[in-house]
């Protein structure tokens, strides 16, 4: 079935380091691409998206970019920041599922000052 | 625009016991789901409607997990009987419609079953 696979955390940073968060997909089809952050205390929320193969999603500073040749979608930001501190959900919709959101397992960000 | 709200944030139950949660959707959205999201798990999918109808509740055990959404608002989630198992973090989310992936969630409901 239909898949994601994080990167494992916790990873820890120091302000304005650069940031990468590896995220790879097994699906059939052609699935649209997401990722989703969680604060402490909140509930999830849409961080950006991409629909289709070369497509760049972008939000806040953040990148990730639709690579159907490899199967991932990586999350990158240049500089971050403490207030990044939080959990980060890659996850994809397949075409044919009815909107059902499959996640990976998260990955904990902690940045220091 | 007012957010997903759930209620209780926390409920602590002993195992064999019953517990329900309450989802206020997003007002307009016709698509509610319930998430289950175990400790240092993503969230999986228990449940989706679409207005008060069930699109897919492949992943809801049966035996003891129940759902409804009547007048296609609202939504409670009830398990009964509790397990040790069912201890997680129950998501509500809400979109305009299903098939596009952008949902917006609510902060969840965190059970513990003892």
């Amino acid at each position: 079935g239909d898949s994601v696979t994080q990167m494992e955390g916790p990873v820890t940073l120091s302000e304005e380091a650069f940031l990468t968060i590896n995220c790879t997909y097994t699906a059939t089809g052609y699935p649209s691409l997401f990722w989703y952050v969680q604060y402490p205390g909140e509930g999830l929320q849409l961080l950006l998206k991409a629909t289709k193969a070369d497509d760049k999603g972008s939000n806040k500073g953040f990148e990730a970019t639709y690579r159907k040749e490899t199967t991932s979608f990586h999350l990158e930001k240049g500089s971050v920041q403490v207030s990044d501190s939080a959990v980060y959900f890659c996850a994809l919709v397949a075409g044919n599922q009815g909107g059902k959101l499959i996640f990976g397992q998260g990955t904990e960000l902690s940045v220091k000052p | 625009e007012a957010g997903v709200a759930q209620s209780p944030r926390y409920k602590i139950i002993e195992k064999r016991q019953s517990v329900a949660f309450w989802c206020n959707p997003i007002s307009g959205h016709a698509t509610l789901y319930w998430y289950q999201q175990i400790l240092g798990q993503g969230p999986k999918l228990l449940i989706q409607f679409q207005n008060n109808g069930v699109v897919d509740d492949s992943q809801l055990p049966k035996d003891r997990f129940s759902a409804e959404r009547l007048k296609g608002v609202d939504s409670t989630l009830k398990i009964q009987p509790a397990k040790l198992e069912d201890s997680a973090v129950y998501l509500c989310a809400s979109s305009l419609r299903q098939g596009i992936g952008i949902q917006y969630f609510g902060a969840g409901t965190r059970l513990s079953v003892l």
